[in-house]
């Protein structure tokens, strides 16, 4: 099965802050990974697809980049409504492997 | 607009089974596959598997290969996730997700069903 390593497991910041979120897959999966946002008792929205192609309707502080193994998701300016959890799936390869999660949380 | 749309929550007891529903609408219901995934209390995201609605052909997770069944009603635009010998592990969130190659990878969700297991 390929690993999915998120980092970092969750971290602290603040509104107007950048912030980066990695993934990193145990093997090659081209561009085939997606981002997703999860609220407390929501369920997952898609914010990046296709490793960096931005879902209609997200704001464009959401952006993504990476290719084969390593990943990452960025937010450009954090605002309120983005203190969430984060996740990276990769559907390259049976079975499908999610990354175990970043919360974000407001410093 | 496409929606997808579970049963409700369900109460098991150990070793019983439990049978979700994930009724598609405002697409083509054979065009795209559906995957199921759970989510435990607390915890991050599992897959389950996948079904292709057009012929009912199915792909498990190697986990669950001996308790999961998922099958399709092409007449309803349904798709079933059946789990068996259910143990309180299996407590979570279960959801069914809409999947193509491309652009359309996981793009809707279902409202997730809460499985409880409980004696």
């Amino acid at each position: 099965d390929i690993q999915m390593t998120q980092s970092p497991s969750a971290m602290s910041a603040s509104v107007g802050d950048r912030v980066t979120i990695t993934c990193r897959a145990s093997q090659v999966i081209s561009n085939n990974l997606a981002w997703f946002q999860q609220k407390p008792g929501k369920v997952p929205n898609r914010l990046i697809y296709a490793a960096s192609s931005l879902q209609s309707g997200v704001p464009s502080r959401f952006s993504g980049s990476g290719s084969g193994t390593e990943f990452t998701l960025t937010i450009s300016s954090l605002q309120p409504e983005d203190f969430a959890t984060y996740f990276c799936l990769q559907h390259n390869t049976y079975p499908f492997t999610f990354g175990q999660g970043t919360k974000l949380e407001i410093k | 607009q496409v929606q997808l749309v579970q049963s409700g929550a369900e109460v098991k007891k150990p070793g019983a089974s439990v049978k979700i529903s994930c009724k598609a609408s405002g697409y083509t219901f054979t065009s795209y596959y559906i995957h199921w995934v759970r989510q435990a209390p607390g915890q991050g995201l599992e897959w389950l598997g996948i079904i292709n609605p057009s012929g009912g052909s199915t792909s498990y997770a190697q986990k669950f290969q001996d308790r999961v069944t998922m099958t399709r009603d092409t007449s309803s635009s349904t798709i079933y996730m059946e789990l068996s010998s259910l143990r309180s592990e299996d407590t979570a969130v279960y959801y069914c997700a809409r999947y193509h190659t491309g652009n359309f990878a996981f793009d809707y969700w279902g409202q997730g069903t809460l499985v409880t297991v409980s004696s």
